[in-house]
């Protein structure tokens, strides 16, 4: 079956970087679009990116340019993204989420998430 | 950005009854050219990711319950639970894919 899963939870500092991996099996990876989206303790769903896995080119919310960096590794069938210059505002719970096959910006199988918290 | 804005934030319904769910975009998700909505409905439960329930604003996702169906068009959208069953409480988000920046509504906690 379609699986994404992301790695594990991550306690980083202020102005440090986190990276979030997310590993798709159970489809062809260079066939569907992957998107990242956030969710803030007790908040709603933020998209911050989609990136398209056959080339890698990548669209970013305009709030996260310059601090957010999505990539794939074809061979692993893996999905990252790196988000730098770390503040409190960005304790959040990070999903990776595919897009579906009728639309690359609908999101039809979601990861676990992964919880970042942003602490000194 | 188009902003999502739904309605109740929070809702309490009792088992059985109808739960009636409004979302609303600053402008139209409909596109003209092939006449589709492109909105989309999300159920999250608790300590899990968001499941998609509905899209082109009326398409039930493979596996939901017939219960759960969609409505609306243009601006003005509606998800409805026709026999709310326990296992249907839950954060309730919609969502536009019609343009960049992709775009989530605040929510709405539906509760029994």
């Amino acid at each position: 079956q379609v699986q994404l899963v992301q790695s594990g939870a991550e306690v980083k500092k202020p102005g440090a970087s986190v990276k979030v991996s997310c590993k798709a099996s159970g489809y062809i990876f260079n066939s569907y679009y992957l998107h990242w989206v956030r969710q803030a303790p007790g908040q709603g769903l933020e998209w911050m990116g989609i990136i398209n896995p056959s080339g890698g080119s990548t669209t970013y919310a305009q709030k996260l340019q310059g601090r957010l960096t999505m990539t794939r590794d074809t061979s692993a069938s893996t999905f990252y993204m790196e988000l730098s210059r770390l503040s409190s505002e960005d304790t959040a719970v990070y999903y990776c989420a595919r897009a579906s096959y009728w639309n690359n910006y609908l999101m039809d199988v979601w990861g676990q998430g992964t919880t970042v918290t942003v602490s000194s | 950005d188009i902003v999502m804005t739904q309605s109740p934030d929070s809702l309490a319904v009792s088992l059985g009854e109808r739960a009636t769910i409004n979302c609303k975009s600053s402008q139209s998700v409909l596109y003209s050219s092939n006449n589709m909505n492109y909105l989309a409905w999300y159920q999250q439960k608790p300590g899990q990711p968001p499941k998609l329930l509905i899209y082109w604003a009326s398409t039930r996702e493979s596996g939901v319950p017939d219960r759960f169906s969609g409505s609306g068009s243009g601006t003005d959208f509606t998800l409805t639970i026709s026999s709310l069953q326990a296992e249907d409480v839950a954060v309730y988000y919609c969502h536009q894919y019609y343009s960049t920046p992709s775009t989530f509504g605040q929510g709405t906690k539906l509760e029994i």
